[in-house]
């Protein structure tokens, strides 16, 4: 049993571009979260994606966005990139959408923005 | 969800128990407690997850007083491979974001 898999590992991006990101949730999970997480850093919630819609936000800006596919994959867009945005970014799929439900973790895609 | 407070660091030696404690005063009646463990630039495992009194699996043993305003992570015998950042989160069924926080960074020596 395949268990929650991103693409890219490792990415480098310059400022201003646009970066996406993949993740394939583990089989029989139907919801997605993506995090960010600078070194040094717990990861932070971006959002969540249950049912294709986006159902819980954290504190992250517009220039993120994203997307899940009727199986349940997902994309995390990132426009206009910043210096800052550069971190490894983590998906993590569950069967629910709440904090006591187990999320299980991909590996993270690694992005530099230079 | 509720706050956590946890130490910063925490050093050990190859086959010791090693005892994180996770401070979370206003803790809901329907929340739970979970720790997850990371490895460097890998993501984060759950390793266990309670309610009340003791839980044990093959990993880790969570003890959670009557009062639940705090958390122990037990770790028997660790290994060089236990070495990671160890994160306590606290939340419920109405609770939906995952809010981690600088975790405890337990290294172990030889």
């Amino acid at each position: 049993d395949a268990g929650v898999t991103q693409s890219p590992t490792h990415l480098i991006k310059t400022r201003g571009q646009q970066v996406t990101l993949r993740c394939s949730p583990k089989s029989g999970h139907d919801t997605v979260s993506w995090y960010q997480q600078a070194l040094g850093q717990g990861p932070q919630f971006i959002f969540q994606y249950y049912e294709e819609e986006e159902r819980q936000r954290g504190n992250f800006p517009d220039r993120f966005s994203g997307h899940q596919f009727p199986n349940y994959s997902s994309e995390l867009n990132v426009n206009a990139l910043l210096l800052g945005d550069s971190a490894l970014y983590l998906c993590a799929s569950s069967l629910g959408l709440a904090v006591a439900d187990t999320q299980y973790f991909g590996p993270g895609t690694r992005l530099t923005v230079l | 969800l509720a706050k956590t407070t946890q130490p910063i660091s925490m050093d050990s030696y190859e086959g010791q128990e090693v005892n994180i404690t996770c401070s979370h005063n206003n803790i809901a009646t329907n929340d739970y407690i979970t720790w997850y463990q990371q490895f460097p630039s890998q993501g984060p495992r759950f390793i266990i997850q309670g309610y009340k009194t003791k839980v044990t699996n093959e990993v880790a043993s969570l003890f959670i007083p009557a009062d639940r305003k705090s958390s122990t992570l037990s770790l028997p015998r660790v290994s060089l491979s236990d070495t990671a950042v160890y994160y306590c989160l606290v939340g419920g069924p109405n609770d939906y974001k995952l809010s981690f926080g600088a975790g405890t960074t337990v290294t172990v020596r030889a």
